[in-house]
């Protein structure tokens, strides 16, 4: 098993260019989530999707798209690259049932916005 | 309101020694999970220990437990033997209810001396 995989690991974009974040589990979970990371403040939740065809929004969705066709991608699009969107980026998954099922994390994408 | 509070943003241990890394939490969710997790300098997010608001017992994962004190909402890390490969940064996160809205705390980073 992959897990969970991300392309690309590194990018660098210009403010106001579109790009699409690719994450892929071989898990067959149902839950896949995406995170932003900023220095001093942890991980906060953008997007979320509780299986194919399903998604909602976390605590900082602004500027960011996502959709889920299939179990194993969630892709995450970002319409117009602003410099605040400079961050690194982690998808992770989790299994269906009970309170416990550990989020298994990308090795994330480390995003520069010009 | 944060929901997630982790007090000490570094902190310092001897190789060999214990050390407790702090974590509050604020939910009015009778159901929750409560996650540790660690990321060295590499980047990736690794999954260390969980807590369920159910349990009755402290979690414990190898060298690693959890004081989990309900009443005063706290989720301590404590970490037996510290390594030197121990030194990263650790985050406390918390899922309320069944979803998969996970909330993590600032993280706190802990440097092992030899």
């Amino acid at each position: 098993n992959a897990g969970v995989t991300q392309t690309p690991k590194f990018q660098v974009l210009k403010t106001g260019q579109s790009m699409t974040l690719q994450c892929a589990q071989d898990m067959n979970h149902e839950y896949m989530s995406w995170y932003r990371q900023d220095p001093g403040m942890g991980l906060r939740l953008i997007h979320y999707s509780v299986g194919a065809g399903i998604t909602d929004q976390g605590e900082v969705p602004n500027g960011y798209n996502v959709s889920r066709s299939t179990t194993e991608d969630f892709p995450l699009r970002l319409l117009s690259a602003a410099p605040s969107q400079t961050s690194v980026y982690f998808c992770a998954s989790r299994g269906t049932g009970g309170l416990y099922n550990e989020q298994f994390f990308g090795p994330g994408t480390r995003l520069t916005v010009l | 309101a944060q929901k997630i509070t982790q007090t000490q943003p570094g902190m310092f241990v001897q190789e060999k020694e214990a050390v407790t890394l702090d974590c509050t939490y604020d939910t009015s969710d009778p159901s929750y999970g409560l996650f540790w997790y660690k990321q060295p300098s590499s980047g990736e997010m690794i999954f260390l220990i969980y807590q369920g608001s159910y349990d009755q017992q402290n979690a414990t994962e190898g060298r690693y437990s959890l004081n989990f004190q309900k009443a005063r909402k706290s989720a301590n890390l404590v970490i037996s033997a510290s390594q030197l490969g121990d030194s990263a940064m650790y985050f406390c996160a918390m899922r309320e209810g069944y979803g998969q809205n996970f909330v993590f705390g600032p993280g706190t980073r802990l440097s092992v001396l030899p």
